[in-house]
């Protein structure tokens, strides 16, 4: 599967944009780009996925890379709940690969 | 919203135990996931299932079997608990993909398990 790199960890004030990278250079043409967010002593939660236009949702938006190399999330108006890890992963598009493979993400910390 | 529930939040078992972890969605989804989270190694994938009494082996399956009796429930059964077996674990849910990579998964808040 190919491999997304994101920072160990971000800062970023309340009530501010907060933009998380991710970097996914071996990414091909028919793999989505998926984010999930890890909030203290819960599972994982689906927060956004595209394959190549920007997509938006009630939770955040993904500007996506023309060459889909990296992207970016884009949480418009940080809240300290949204202190979280937020994983970037890639999913294949093949019959019978249902699996989501996590890396380590981004801890990110809301600063009040 | 999709809810995957876990039936314990913690529990505590003896080596050598026979462990049963239970998961419930009510979103009628086909595809079931079984997941174990440890620090510095991420969630691994240990069993899923496509449908009623089909099942596939994840990454780590040794040491867990699974039962898939009924749509909306996923059990995960560790035959013999040891204590490296001692970790969170995570069941999640979603939509077949059907050649495509667009379905989220609905994950559960997860059991701690313990084992002494």
């Amino acid at each position: 599967d190919a491999k997304t790199t994101q920072p160990n960890s971000m800062e970023s004030n309340e009530e501010e944009p907060v933009h998380l990278p991710c970097n996914h250079s071996t990414i091909s043409g028919t793999d989505y780009i998926h984010w999930y967010r890890q909030l203290p002593s819960q599972g994982p939660e689906y927060v956004i996925h595209g394959l190549t236009s920007n997509v938006n949702n009630r939770m955040a938006s993904l500007a996506i890379a023309e060459d889909r190399k990296s992207s970016t999330l884009i949480l418009h108006r940080a809240t300290l709940r949204d202190a979280a890890v937020y994983y970037c992963i890639l999913k294949v598009s093949n019959f019978g690969n249902e699996k989501l493979t996590f890396g380590t993400g981004t801890r990110l910390t809301i600063i009040p | 919203d999709v809810k995957v529930t876990q039936s314990s939040r913690y529990l505590v078992k003896r080596t050598g135990e026979k462990v049963f972890l239970e998961c419930v969605q009510d979103m009628d989804h086909e595809n079931m996931f079984w997941y174990r989270q440890d620090p510095g190694l991420g969630l691994r994938l240990i069993y899923f299932s496509y449908d009623v009494k089909m099942k596939e082996k994840g990454d780590i399956p040794e040491g867990y079997s699974v039962s898939r009796e009924k749509k909306e429930r996923f059990s995960l059964i560790l035959e013999s608990a040891s204590t490296n077996q001692t970790s969170m674990y995570l069941c999640a849910s979603s939509l077949p993909q059907g050649g495509f990579g667009n379905q989220p998964q609905h994950f559960g808040d997860g059991t701690r398990l313990s084992i002494l």
